[in-house]
């Protein structure tokens, strides 16, 4: 167990509908990364927040958005879902924006229909 | 622009007998982490082990140590002592350091390692 936690596993979902995974970072972490992983991209970085700030943007599409609370949660926020999102959506965290560990959660599971 | 490259696809080992996964590295920034991660059939990403750029020793935790050649540009990552749960899929990244596009990420595509009874 990483210490990193994400919600919901699985989701199952419409083409054009809007979803939001969520996420817990370590305790004590204050930087939270977005990854997405499918079969035909890989794994893809999407975006970097640390201690509440955007720091680093990377593939991440228009239609898809996120934001770091006060509390250190982070929310992703998917919307206008094509198939093509159909993917596994990591999180992880890190004491510091850019050095030192970075931990993954379990991921969600997104099957957009 | 960042990259990572991971040259072997497969690779297969003997349980018991040591195994390096290759990876290099392009990047212009000075400071960037370099990790490796493991991730079995269930699909979750386990932290392997990290090295700073400006690290002077070659990191290590348990049976994995990180062969880092800053001149060459490459990180990889050498298992001892195979077990048969080390087989997996093995990923190598890269995380910038600089001010801008801070923590900004790069994963190889990922060795699968087979380790044979």
């Amino acid at each position: 167990d990483s210490g990193v936690t994400q919600t919901p596993k699985h989701l199952i979902t419409a083409t054009g509908q809007r979803v939001t995974l969520r996420c817990s970072p370590r305790s004590g972490d204050l930087s939270v990364y977005w990854y997405q992983q499918s079969l035909d991209q890989g794994l893809q970085f999407l975006i970097h927040y640390y201690n509440g700030e955007e720091r680093a943007k990377g593939n991440i599409l228009e239609r898809f958005s996120a934001q770091q609370f006060p509390d250190l949660h982070s929310e992703l926020n998917l919307s206008s879902l094509e198939l093509g999102d159909s993917a596994l959506y990591f999180c992880a965290s890190s004491v510091a924006g850019t050095s030192g560990e970075q931990y993954f959660g379990p991921g969600t599971r997104l099957t957009v229909t | 622009a960042q990259k990572i490259t991971q040259t072997q696809p497969g690779m297969f080992v003997q349980e018991k007998e040591a195994v390096t996964l290759d990876c290099t590295y392009d990047t212009s920034d000075p400071s960037y982490g370099l990790f490796w991660y493991k991730q079995p059939s269930s699909g979750e990403m386990i932290f392997l082990i990290y090295q700073g750029s400006y690290d002077q020793q070659n990191a290590t935790e348990g049976r994995y140590s990180l062969n880092f050649q800053k001149a060459r540009k490459s990180a990889n990552l050498v298992i001892s002592a195979s077990q048969l749960g080390d087989s997996a899929m093995y990923f190598c990244a890269m995380r910038e350091g600089g001010n801008t596009n801070a923590g900004k990420s790069t994963f190889g595509d990922g060795t699968t390692l087979t380790v044979k009874p």
